[in-house]
């Protein structure tokens, strides 16, 4: 079946500006991760969805960082007054359960803040 | 906080060299322990994982074992080939005390030449 997708893949955005960045988990999974992954570094925790509520939001770097999950399953990252140090390639991940401790990643959206 | 150390890399080998790549952790309660890998410009793949100490891993020649006295996930495989050639990602989640996010070390790059 499908996997986690992620759009748009490639994102280059002027310093300043509004970005969203969208996940589209796999069916049926409840559990949804955001993740940030600079150059050379693991992949760093976001937030993480269960349904539509967000569970824990303790990676969010910032108040210009926000997410939604509105229906329990697309979530969309938003980034406001976007800065250089905020490019990096940010990852999504889902999960079948909370409780169930596989994720699938998506390939990724590469965020490049000129 | 919960963390992970891995071994700096590149690591580069010759095909059908033995593969080791130290990962230690340090964590409040009683993680779940991962390998993920990274294929040239693919996602993130779980690769192997243990939930409990003394549990062994496997997947693709691959193992590692949970070893709560040393706290460390050693990543081996006998016999490399060319295709292993990825960045490979110790982590670890602890629901618990962390909820579902996984924490990653920085990585570990492996080239394996012919």
């Amino acid at each position: 079946g499908a996997g986690v997708s992620q759009t748009p893949s490639n994102k280059v955005t002027e310093k300043g500006k509004y970005v969203e960045l969208r996940c589209d988990p796999i069916s049926g999974h409840t559990a949804l991760y955001w993740y940030r992954q600079s150059l050379g570094q693991g992949p760093e925790f976001l937030i993480y969805f269960q349904g539509t509520g967000a569970a824990d939001d303790s990676g969010l770097p910032n108040d210009r960082f926000f997410a939604v999950r509105p229906e329990g399953s697309v979530s969309t990252l938003k980034i406001q007054r976007t800065e250089r140090g905020d490019s990096a390639v940010y990852l999504c991940a889902s999960s079948p359960t909370q409780a169930y401790n596989e994720q699938f990643f998506g390939p990724g959206t590469r965020l490049t803040v000129l | 906080g919960d963390s992970v150390t891995q071994m700096e890399g590149p690591v580069t080998l010759s095909e059908e060299a033995f593969l080791t790549i130290n990962c230690t952790y340090t964590a409040t309660g009683y993680p779940s322990l991962f390998w993920y890998v990274q294929y040239p410009g693919e996602g993130l793949q779980l690769l192997l994982k243990a939930t409990k100490a003394d549990d062994k891993g496997s997947n693709k020649g691959f193992e590692a074992t949970y070893r709560k006295e040393t706290t460390s996930f050693h990543l081996e495989k006998g016999s490399v080939q060319v295709s292993d050639s990825a960045v490979y990602f110790c982590a670890l989640s602890d629901w618990d005390n962390q909820g579902g996010k996984l924490i990653f070390g920085q990585g570990t790059e492996l080239s394996v030449k012919p």
